[in-house]
């Protein structure tokens, strides 16, 4: 499966500390896509990263890619209650046309 | 002003019964996709559509089948629903399709844009 894993599966963190979710991926990829999605939502794009990029930010986002690890690692910084959802890690892998989501991440921002 | 909508929002039916799950986007986007999430939360693609030809179609049984009038909308029709079929189903739309490799035409550096999801429960 080329499906992509996040890990932690859940985590429950402080409001205002820093959450730091990882994904893994298998095969070579074009890009990887970082989603959030709130309980009972669609999903919403936050950031995307180039395989020949290490490094973006978003605002308090700011997500990291090692090729040769095949890992990448989204940081949320000063959590918010707001930040509860589920994070999903998603890949384009070369020489297949669609989108592939990872396991997910449950962030839970305790106030 | 809904980028992807998606109707209904919730849908009880029972067992046997044929049901559609309508989908349209406004972003004037040439690619649609249905996404299947499970009940742990797995996000499966079963349909991806391009200017209204069918890109992907993934190892989904036949009793399901995808319509696409038109670039705007992507409908998807339920036969004999079963148990198992009971999930949340997510239209989403992007850009362009996630093209790799082939004669060295590469693309991929586009967003997907999600509707809010039909919860089916097949009873």
């Amino acid at each position: 499966s080329q499906q992509g894993e996040e890990d932690p599966q859940a985590l429950s963190i402080q409001e205002g500390e820093n959450a730091t979710m990882n994904c893994s991926y298998k095969t070579s990829i074009n890009n990887l896509q970082w989603y959030r999605q709130n309980s009972g939502r669609g999903l919403v794009h936050l950031i995307l990263i180039r395989s020949n990029e290490r490094e973006k930010h978003s605002g308090r986002l700011r997500v990291t890619l090692d090729t040769s690890k095949k890992s990448s690692s989204l940081l949320i910084t000063a959590s918010r209650a707001a930040d509860t959802a589920s994070y999903f890690c998603a890949t384009v892998f070369f020489g297949n046309e669609k989108l592939t989501f990872g396991t997910g991440t449950r962030l839970t921002i305790i106030p | 002003d809904t980028a992807v909508s998606q109707t209904p929002k919730y849908l009880v039916t029972q067992m046997g019964n044929d049901k559609s799950i309508k989908c349209e986007q406004n972003l004037g986007h040439d690619t649609m996709y249905w996404y299947k999430q499970d009940s742990k939360k797995f996000l499966k693609i079963m349909f991806s559509y391009n200017n209204k030809e069918l890109i992907i179609n993934e190892t989904v049984p036949n009793r399901f089948s995808p319509k696409s009038p038109d670039k705007a909308h992507l409908n998807l029709h339920i036969n004999s629903l079963e148990l198992g079929d009971s999930a949340v189903y997510f239209c989403a739309s992007s850009q362009e399709y996630f093209v790799s490799g082939g004669q060295g035409v590469t693309s991929g550096d586009t967003e997907a844009f999600f509707g809010q999801g039909t919860r089916l429960t097949v009873v």
